[in-house]
């Protein structure tokens, strides 16, 4: 069974940078997983930020970036704003994006 | 701009099959693909399954002989059928646009409905 790990939670200062990461379980994280992010407030529907690594949605804040950093995918916040504050999911996909696994969630704190 | 609405009953017995409805406003259903996605009560996300708008499907290995995804186009929805469910099925379920040519970008999304498995 294919597993998607991501920090169980992380804590940041308002102002300051903090990385999030995706791994997977069958080795290292490449572009041909096509890493999705999202973010989800609580009671609200998941929210898209970065497809395939590294491209932004139209509605994507400029402080978050994707990309891949030492065989996972990374999703970076940089100049960290209290509505940052939310549940952040990857998404990886396999076998030619026949199936999609996403990953366990990070819980960001801005504090 | 896109919108998508999940329709369906919120409470559905043990072994009866859930059923759910996608519509798709402000756009086409055509030449995209459509998803769904749920997510358990205070959990993490899981992708059941896709459905482009031709009718060919994919689904998650771990649903598939319970899961059909179908689509009507006249009509501009996709519908989710998930047969013998038991409470491990409640869920808040999500319906999806998703962009092959995108990288496969989960961009729309609908509120999402929230379904309990309950006699």
């Amino acid at each position: 069974q294919t597993v998607v790990t991501q920090e169980p939670s992380l804590t940041v200062s308002p102002g300051g940078t903090v990385t999030l990461t995706c791994a997977s379980s069958t080795g290292a994280v490449t572009s041909g997983y096509y890493p999705n992010w999202f973010q989800q407030k609580p009671g609200q529907a998941p929210r898209a930020l970065i497809y395939s690594t590294i491209n932004k949605h139209s509605w994507t804040p400029a402080r978050f970036s994707g990309s891949l950093l030492g065989g996972k995918a990374a999703l970076t916040l940089s100049g960290v704003q209290p509505e940052d504050e939310a549940e952040y999911y990857c998404l990886l996909y396999y076998a030619g994006a026949q199936l999609g696994v996403f990953g366990g969630g990070t819980k960001l704190t801005v504090l | 701009q896109v919108q998508l609405q999940e329709s369906g009953p919120g409470l559905v017995k043990p072994s009866e099959t859930l059923s759910l409805t996608c519509t798709v406003s402000g756009g086409s259903i055509s030449s995209y693909y459509w998803s769904w996605i749920r997510q358990p009560p205070g959990k993490g996300l899981e992708w059941i399954g896709y459905i482009y708008y031709s009718g060919s499907t994919n689904y998650n290995p771990s649903l598939k002989s319970r899961v059909t995804i179908s689509v009507d186009t006249s009509k501009n929805q996709f519908s989710l059928k998930l047969s013998s469910v038991t409470a491990a099925d409640t869920a808040v379920y999500y319906c999806v646009r998703q962009i092959a040519a995108s990288g496969w970008a989960l961009d729309y999304w609908g509120q999402g409905t929230l379904v309990t498995v309950s006699s």
